[in-house]
């Protein structure tokens, strides 16, 4: 079956470029819309962005001028990186499929912690 | 459009039902095809967050029939109708009638 796999590192240093990636095993990534999302500790989840193939990029209001998702057909993965982070980007980031109008979120990654600390 | 949960937690017996309520601020209801565009997640620490519902009550294959999910337009409820200790987790609403989902703040489920 498809399975997410969040990968990237787990401590940034404030005002640096958090960079993640999302690795799709068992499917394709064509023809999907793929999203990251994160949850601030004790807060709910936050949709920050997604991609398509076929589409532009989609991203939230709160995060878009610092935001970049992109998609890599040829390894079957998709990335996120968010530029000048602060400590209220600790968070843990999760991938999954969906995110368009009229697609829920029907698979997820497990999620990986990031620490903004210097 | 926001999406709103009541209660933030609750704790409830082993057996017992547990009901969660989600509030759109705008209907997610989408006329030409009468389908409410809301789903329901559980989280579990450490795990993957799971789709139980979409489509307000549409249940994801493979979950227990003691999840029920009820509602239109803008009020919505989730329903565990015998708490098992598995069901421990942090239950989501999502909307997705347009493209900026949005989540409402989770209720943590626990056993009292």
């Amino acid at each position: 079956q498809v399975q997410l796999q969040e990968s990237g590192p787990r401590l940034v240093k404030p005002s640096g470029t958090l960079s993640l990636t999302c690795t799709v095993s068992g499917g394709s990534v064509n023809t999907y819309y793929w999203s990251w999302i994160r949850q601030v500790p004790g807060q709910g989840l936050e949709w920050i962005a997604y991609i398509h193939d076929t589409e532009p990029a989609n991203y939230s209001p709160s995060l878009r001028s610092r935001v970049t998702i992109s998609l890599d057909t040829s390894k079957n993965q998709f990335s996120l990186s968010l530029a000048s982070v602060t400590t209220a980007d600790t968070a843990t980031y999760f991938c999954a499929r969906g995110g368009t109008s009229s697609k829920w979120f029907d698979l997820w990654g497990r999620g990986t912690p990031v620490t903004v600390s210097s | 459009i926001v999406v709103t949960q009541s209660p933030d937690s609750l704790a409830v017996s082993l057996g017992e039902r547990a009901t969660i309520n989600c509030k759109s601020s705008r209907s997610v209801l989408f006329n030409p095809n009468n389908l409410n565009y809301l789903a329901w997640y559980q989280h579990k620490p450490g795990q993957a967050p799971k789709v139980l519902f979409y489509w307000g009550s549409t249940r994801e294959s493979g979950v227990p029939d003691r999840f029920s999910a009820s509602g239109s337009g803008t009020d919505f409820t989730l329903t565990i109708t015998s708490l098992q200790a598995e069901d421990v987790a942090v239950y989501y609403c999502q909307q997705y009638l347009n493209s900026l989902p949005k989540f409402g703040q989770g209720t943590r489920v626990e056993i009292k």
